[in-house]
């Protein structure tokens, strides 16, 4: 099972909108509906932020967002601020696997 | 608030066995609706999953491909904790090594542990 891609990283200025891309195939991410994705900070463990695609856990700010359309996930952060500056990893079921992780965006703050 | 601890040696030499426990509180090791993992992150290979156990009227593994001919989670009741062992580690095994646990939702790791630096050299 390969890793999904995703892009090396991706950049905005405060304030800004940004779209992470997160593409499997339709064993993994077109063929459940258990996309999540995490924000890693240098040195912490990963935090969840988004499951079952488009969910956000109590907590997290509802300027993330997340969607899905046939083989690609994507995540949004609208409002870019310093501290969401990290690591964001994307995770699908993969049926029998049972967890695929994605290759990991680094987000800058410009 | 579920809390999970990592413990267990930083250096493992090659071809030996690294051994990591994590201990829970705030659930338990035989909730039936959470799965118990160990995940690995390097440079290399990035975030990787690496195996589960979880109780479902009876005990469950599930390891991935890449290791599962060296790869042992098991829980421990008893002290409501469970364990990863890996055996015939390589410098290849170097990383980062995380207990997690499934039990928000589908899929979805909600409770991490703090991460163990696990390095493979002589």
């Amino acid at each position: 099972q390969s890793a999904l891609t995703q892009p090396r990283s991706v950049s905005g200025s405060p304030g800004q909108s940004v779209t992470l891309s997160c593409t499997g195939t339709s064993s993994d991410v077109g063929g459940y509906n258990y996309v999540t994705w995490y924000q890693q900070h240098p040195g912490k463990a990963p935090k969840l932020m988004i499951y079952d695609v488009s969910k956000r856990p109590s907590g997290v700010p509802d300027r993330f967002s997340g969607s899905k359309s046939g083989n690609t996930a994507s995540l949004t952060i609208s409002g870019l601020q310093a501290d969401d500056e990290a690591d964001y990893y994307c995770c699908s079921n993969a049926g029998r696997l049972p967890y695929v992780f994605g290759t990991g965006t680094k987000v800058t703050v410009l | 608030q579920v809390q999970l601890q990592q413990s267990g040696p930083g250096l493992v030499k090659p071809s030996q066995t690294l051994s990591l426990t994590c201990a829970i509180s705030g659930d338990s090791v035989s909730s039936n609706t959470a799965a118990w993992n160990w995940i690995r992150q390097s440079p290399s290979r990035g975030l990787e999953w690496l195996g589960r156990t979880y109780y479902r009227s009876k005990w469950y593994n599930d390891y991935a491909i890449s290791v599962k001919s060296r790869i042992t989670v098991n829980p421990d009741t008893s002290k409501n904790q469970f364990s990863l062992q890996l055996n015939s580690v390589t410098p290849e095994d170097t990383a980062v090594y995380y207990c997690a646990r499934d039990g928000y939702a589908v899929s979805t790791f909600d409770y991490w542990g703090q991460g163990t630096l696990v390095t493979v050299s002589s």
